[in-house]
């Protein structure tokens, strides 16, 4: 079945710091979204990607697909404490259903 | 933005007794649910698909005989635990997706613990 891979796992930065999380997929992905989960709270959505080489952003968030569609990242730039969380990507398949990649916990440290 | 809720938020139950989970979209139409389960420190895993009106996909290694999911409306969505056992403790999440975009929006989950 579809394997979405997420590293690292775990990252602590000092605040300030850029972070990067790579979502890699085994096999070729129709699009990819990225979440956000709080502790204790549901996935919030982020964004998606649906086209070959996109590269979106939002504030401090840069999201990355790559060009054969298999792997994408996150980066955020100058890490807050309210980044805190884990971010999971979710590989979309052809029929529409989406695989959630392991997640990369991110703890920010003040 | 479209909302999701899930009922209850918690439970505990005894082992052997069936526990159900109610999954609404409150502000649109889901003609497409999917219900996750999540082990602590975990991913989420995808259980099964349910569209309206008929049997839910399940995902591999998932029993549906254990894990009775029901998608009668545009709106609801219940998924039975049936005699459930200490290994069936986890946080269920579902979400729901509509007819014209592909975006899931989920539920705040449920938190089942089986004593």
């Amino acid at each position: 079945g579809q394997q979405v891979m997420q590293i690292p796992q775990y990252q602590h930065v000092q605040e300030g710091e850029d972070f990067t999380t790579y979502c890699n997929s085994s096999t070729t992905l129709s699009n990819i979204q990225w979440y956000k989960q709080r502790p204790g709270g549901h996935p919030v959505f982020l964004i998606q990607l649906v086209k070959s080489g996109e590269v979106k952003k939002q504030k401090r968030l840069t999201f990355q697909f790559g060009e054969a569609k298999k792997n994408s990242s996150l980066h955020i730039t100058a890490t807050q404490t309210t980044d805190v969380g884990t971010y999971f990507c979710a590989g979309g398949d052809t029929g529409n259903q989406f695989y959630f990649g392991t997640g990369t916990s991110l703890t920010v440290i003040p | 933005g479209a909302v999701v809720s899930q009922h209850p938020s918690r439970v505990i139950c005894k082992s052997g007794t069936s526990v159900k989970i109610e999954c609404r979209s409150l502000d649109f139409q889901a003609t497409t649910m999917f219900w996750y389960r999540q082990f602590p420190k975990q991913s989420l895993m995808l259980m099964a698909t349910s569209n309206e009106g008929s049997k839910a996909t399940y995902e591999q290694g998932v029993e549906k005989d254990k894990f009775l999911i029901n998608h009668a409306s545009l709106t609801l969505s219940t998924l039975t635990v049936t005699s459930a056992h200490p290994e069936d403790s986890s946080f269920y999440i579902c979400s729901a997706r509509g007819t014209s975009w592909d975006t899931q929006y989920f539920g705040p989950g449920t938190r089942l613990t089986v004593l």
